[in-house]
């Protein structure tokens, strides 16, 4: 596709339970961000990938929060034994080059994978 | 305090007038500024960047101030459709690279 694919657009979870996002980003982005979205808040960053390298997930909450990109493209999100705070919209975004350079801030975004835990 | 502050507004104002937000940050050290706009329920979309000398874009204007450390953004003759939230990106250096990090947002409202 054209633009930033994410699913599930819609999870509930039981409390307790493990869930994954999957963030599609566009093909041959090379930088990918996890951005977690509370409701009237700002995306706050929780992890930043180059190609498949992990290179900043001091956003991460915990030690349930973990993302991988093994292959350098698709990423996943997984978050275990769910919390209610962790209800939330989980925003994916990609940018072509290394991101982290002056004037670089243009990142596409996903729609976003509205997490319920109930 | 946070990094990024924004008024969460609503502002809420007839067609046609101007309305401006500001946004302050406080890192002295922030390189890059940029204004996204998210409409309801919907992805942050990149709207301008932000330069030292100001840029305009149609009915949009952007300013940094770096000695004050506040960037703003001026929308004249406002539309309807310009209803959605502002939200302000500073790009800060951070121990090897450097972070987007987003403010809270403006919420704008135009009615007729």
């Amino acid at each position: 596709g054209a633009g930033v694919s994410q699913s599930p657009r819609y999870k509930v979870a039981k409390r307790g339970q493990d869930v994954a996002l999957r963030c599609d980003p566009i093909s041959g982005h090379v930088s990918l961000f996890w951005y977690q979205q509370a409701l009237g808040q700002g995306p706050e960053f929780l992890t930043y990938f180059q190609n498949e390298a992990q290179l900043d997930k001091s956003g991460l909450p915990s030690d349930r929060f973990f993302a991988e990109r093994p292959e350098g493209s698709v990423s996943t999100l997984k978050i275990q034994r769910t919390q209610q705070e962790d209800s939330a919209v989980y925003l994916c975004a990609s940018s072509f080059g290394q991101v982290y350079r002056v004037n670089a801030g243009e990142l596409f975004f996903g729609e976003g994978s509205r997490l319920t835990v109930l | 305090r946070k990094e990024v502050e924004q008024d969460p507004g609503p502002f809420n104002v007839p067609e046609g007038a101007t309305v401006a937000f500001n946004c302050t940050y406080s890192n002295s050290a922030s390189q890059s500024f940029f204004w996204y706009r998210q409409d309801c329920r919907k992805e942050p979309k990149l709207l301008m960047s932000v330069y030292s000398s100001g840029n305009e874009d149609g009915r949009f204007t952007a300013q940094l101030n770096r000695a004050s450390q506040y960037i703003s953004l001026l929308i004249r003759d406002s539309k309807l459709s310009d209803s959605a939230t502002y939200l302000c990106v500073v790009v800060s250096w951070d121990g090897g690279y450097n972070k987007l990090i987003f403010g809270a947002g403006t919420r704008l409202a135009v009615h007729p």
